[in-house]
């Protein structure tokens, strides 16, 4: 099945400065979604942007689509120490199929006060 | 306070000792589905559900029992579990809707097979 995956694996910045993560894919997809999950708990929803969107903005997250390298990018502006957690994207397929989401391993983010 | 609520939260089993995880959600959602968290591994789906009394299975079923007989309950069932099921699990469910299927997760459970 098709999966997301996130690039770094770790990443360790500042308090204040922006964090920028990658995920790839392999088939093409409906939407992309990213999710956080604070350590040992459930995920949470943090964006989503379909197949036809090149941009989305919430708050102090941007996240960019280009379909036709496959990929996808999470920008979060101004970092807090709150943002430390770890961070998927998880691909909804468009083969019609109707299993859900395939998740990527993760990104885990840690924020230096 | 809409919700995906696991029980238990914490479970420590012995090889064989057949034991059921439990996921309610009160709103009325279609979709339900267990993941399974492994380290360097990521989430993968074990089964999913579209609706009541429709299951089907994910990436990695074996091992695994669920049902679906009422919309906000999706029970899951280890007949005889062995030590490669410890693990993270999490219940999530979606209203499937035009909006995509944003998933809401459950706090998670984390099985422990001795």
């Amino acid at each position: 099945s098709q999966q997301g995956e996130e690039d770094p694996q770790a990443l360790s910045i500042q308090e204040g400065e922006n964090a920028t993560m990658n995920c790839s894919y392999k088939t093409s997809i409906n939407n992309l979604q990213w999710y956080r999950q604070n350590s040992g708990r459930g995920l949470v929803h943090l964006i989503l942007i379909r197949s036809n969107e090149r941009e989305k903005h919430s708050g102090r997250l941007r996240v960019t689509l280009d379909t036709s390298k496959k990929s996808s990018s999470l920008l979060i502006t101004a970092s807090r120490a709150a943002d430390t957690a770890s961070y998927f994207c998880a691909t909804d397929g468009s083969g019609g199929g109707a299993d859900g989401l395939t998740f990527g391993k993760g990104t885990h983010l840690i924020i230096q006060p | 306070e809409a919700q995906v609520t696991q029980n238990p939260r914490y479970l420590i089993t012995v090889t064989g000792k057949k034991l059921t995880v439990t996921c309610s959600q009160n709103m009325n959602h279609e979709y339900m589905s267990w993941y399974r968290q492994d380290p360097g591994l990521g989430l993968r789906q074990i089964y999913y559900s579209m609706n009541v009394e429709v299951t089907d299975k994910g990436d990695v079923p074996e091992g695994y029992k669920v049902s679906r007989k009422e919309k906000r309950n999706f029970p899951l069932i280890l007949e005889s579990p062995s030590p490669n099921q410890t693990s993270l699990y999490f219940c999530a469910s979606s209203p499937l809707n035009l909006a995509g299927n944003i998933q809401y997760f459950g706090a998670g459970t984390r099985l422990s097979v001795l």
